[in-house]
């Protein structure tokens, strides 16, 4: 069986300040991991994804995610956050053999001017 | 152009109506699915398809049925709507078949009120 648990459901940062979103993952095959985000009103935007190659691996608009085997985390950072970042994340898990994505609760983000 | 495109984006209805919402992508996938996003953002998988073949059925009401007339398309029918069948719904698609690694894209959601 495949979970996973995303942290905190609101994190407010100071634009200009690092964002650390938090996601702890359980599953019985090796793990596809996945960060998605959605801005009000919108769609899913695949943020970045690891499939068991380099654990850390950077995706779009500057964010980056380290996959930690030994932790089952999967966190999302960004060294520096802006306005446009505001928006709910979501933290995902697959596994090989499935169809299925697993999706956390997911964390609103806000960021302050 | 649209990759995962969803027809209507707002759809408000009354209770005991049938509706239909539609989705295409052309990217060219094998696998389309359709989740549920319910007020609290929480989003599950009701269905999915591969090459029109039903391969994921969710502990979904059989009210809900899903088509796929060709691997390019999946819609949504819901029968004797109810009050809570409003939520968003989200098309997806992805290119492989049994691919868990599999990146999916995301239509831009169809918001249902039933009043």
């Amino acid at each position: 069986a495949q979970s996973v648990t995303q942290l905190d459901s609101h994190v407010s940062v100071s634009e200009g300040t690092p964002v650390l979103l938090r996601c702890n993952y359980s599953s019985s095959y090796s793990p596809s991991l996945f960060w998605y985000v959605q801005h009000p009103n919108k769609g899913l935007q695949l943020l970045l994804k690891y499939t068991s190659a380099a654990t850390l691996v950077k995706g779009i608009n500057g964010f980056e995610a380290e996959f930690k085997k030994s932790e089952t985390s999967f966190h999302l950072t960004k060294p520096s956050a802006h306005m446009s970042d505001a928006a709910e994340y979501f933290c995902v898990v697959s596994g090989s053999g499935t169809y299925k994505y697993i999706f956390g609760t997911g964390t609103r983000l806000k960021v302050l001017a | 152009d649209t990759a995962v495109s969803q027809t209507p984006k707002y759809l408000v209805t009354q209770m005991g109506n049938d509706k239909s919402i539609k989705c295409e992508q052309n990217l060219g996938h094998d696998t389309m699915y359709w989740y549920k996003q319910d007020s609290k953002k929480f989003l599950k998988i009701m269905f999915s398809y591969n090459n029109k073949e039903l391969i994921i059925n969710e502990t979904v009401p059989n009210r809900f049925s899903p088509k796929s007339p060709d691997k390019a398309h999946l819609n949504l029918h819901i029968n004797s709507l109810e009050l809570g069948d409003s939520a968003v719904y989200f098309c997806a698609s992805s290119q492989l078949a049994g691919g868990g690694t599999d990146t999916q894209y995301f239509g831009p959601g169809t918001r249902l009120t039933v009043l």
